[in-house]
């Protein structure tokens, strides 16, 4: 069965500074994986996705995400937080090999970047 | 594009009564999922359409929750006798087929709010 992990409910970074939200994954076969960010009262927005190829991928905002298949991870970074990027993240992954379309969520990382 | 738009965004019932939500898709999407989202968690996949063949369904997805999309654009999610434990976020969202085109896209969601 597919999982996913975000080991951390909130992460705390100043503006200006690199941030990092963590995120492993489970699958049987090969997964698709995916960034969302959400914002109160509204729906999830696409950040970014690894399909296949580079391991680092690059995304909206700003935001790059770095595939390690060995670890299971697929890390979300920003080399300098801005303070509108305070927001609830969540990672997603679809297992390939079962042909299945639904993603499988993460429980999300709240972010909070400090002026 | 337009965006996937739900309607309606807030919902109040009263237990024990039938309710139905309404997603419309972006337009040249044919693939629609519906999911979803409790407080403090991920969303979770209720079902998906390819058109308006429903070709996936969660273990979730009780006999009380039913999903249809009868001309392959619209869907619609009636949930027959809520319960409390009914009230969540329904998220619904779109995606083509083909390519590389494999993210989905969120609409703003319906919050149920069952008395």
């Amino acid at each position: 069965a597919q999982s996913v992990a975000q080991p951390e409910d909130q992460v705390n970074v100043a503006e200006g500074n690199p941030l990092t939200v963590k995120c492993t994954y489970s699958v049987s076969g090969n997964p698709y994986l995916f960034w969302y960010v959400q914002y109160p009262n509204r729906g999830l927005q696409f950040l970014l996705k690894y399909i296949t190829g580079d391991n680092l991928v690059k995304g909206s905002y700003g935001f790059e995400a770095e595939f390690n298949k060995s670890q299971t991870s697929f890390h979300l970074k920003k080399p300098s937080a801005l303070v509108s990027d305070s927001a609830l993240y969540f990672c997603a992954v679809r297992d390939v090999d079962t042909g299945f379309q639904k993603l499988v969520f993460g429980t999300g990382t709240r972010l909070l970047v400090s002026p | 594009d337009t965006g996937v738009s739900q309607d309606p965004r807030h919902k109040i019932t009263k237990r024990g009564q039938n309710v139905t939500f309404r997603c419309d898709p972006i337009s040249e999407h044919n693939r629609l999922y519906w999911y979803r989202q409790t407080l403090g968690q991920g969303p979770e996949f209720l079902t998906y359409f390819q058109n308006e063949a429903q070709l996936e369904k969660s273990r979730l997805l009780s006999d009380r929750f039913s999903a249809e999309r009868p001309k392959g654009s619209f869907s619609t999610l009636e949930i027959q006798r809520t319960e409390q434990g009914d009230s969540a976020m329904y998220l619904c969202a779109s995606s083509r087929t083909g390519g590389r085109n494999y993210e989905q896209y969120f609409g703003p969601g319906t919050r149920l709010t069952v008395t």
